[in-house]
């Protein structure tokens, strides 16, 4: 069965700081999708990222990065210059990309921003 | 484009009484799923559905049932509501890109109180 652990349930970065919040999930598969997700205080549930097991290359969304090291099963987020609006729960999640269907989450991570 | 709504938002229910949360998406997603949210443990999937006609069990199906007659709909029934079922349930859509769920798109969530 797959599984995703986040190990940070929380954690704290000054205003325009960086901050890395890890991941890592377990499999035996090697064709799956990851994901990071945002909870801000409104509760809606946003996609930050996503990588697809089979690229190499770690995906980039403005401030927001990924360092994924299929081999060792980590998918970390690195958010850069960090803003007030960054105050969030961060999911990170796992699914495979045929058979169970099932989408895996995290227990999360809470990042507050500091002025 | 609505995306995926849910109602209602807020619930309170009485030990053993029933209810429906609806679901709706009007993005012709073939996979939609349920969350419930609890503090600390991250979203836990309930039950799935992969087309009209189709569902499955999820992580925790247990006191939930589940139908899917259109693409569009997929409401969560509660039997006979108890105080474990009290969380922030999650309604979300996603289209099936290379054989499984991709970026899933959720709804605005429903907090239930049972007491």
């Amino acid at each position: 069965a797959q599984t995703v652990t986040q190990s940070q349930p929380e954690m704290s970065v000054q205003e325009a700081e960086t901050v890395t919040l890890s991941c890592t999930y377990d499999t035996s598969e090697s064709n799956y999708y990851l994901f990071w997700y945002k909870q801000p205080p409104s509760r809606q549930m946003i996609l930050v990222i996503r990588q697809e097991a089979y690229k190499q290359q770690n995906a980039t969304e403005n401030r927001f990065s990924v360092n994924f090291q299929k081999a060792a099963k980590s998918f970390s987020l690195k958010i850069s210059d960090s803003q007030l609006g960054d105050t969030a729960m961060y999911f990170c999640a796992f699914t495979l990309t045929s058979g169970t269907y099932k989408y895996i989450f995290g227990t999360g991570t809470r990042l507050k921003v500091l002025a | 484009n609505a995306g995926v709504t849910q109602t209602p938002k807020f619930q309170v229910l009485k030990t053993g009484q029933s209810m429906t949360l609806q679901c709706a998406q009007d993005m012709n997603h073939e996979y939609m799923s349920w969350y419930r949210q609890d503090p600390g443990m991250g979203l836990r999937l309930i039950h799935y559905s992969v087309g009209a006609g189709i569902t499955d069990q999820g992580e925790v199906p247990n006191g939930y049932n589940v139908s899917r007659s259109t693409t569009e709909d997929f409401p969560l029934r509660l039997l006979s509501a108890a105080p474990s079922q009290t969380s922030v349930y999650f309604c979300a859509s996603s289209s099936l890109l290379a054989g499984g769920p991709y970026e899933q798109y959720f709804g605005p969530g429903t907090r239930l109180t049972v007491t």
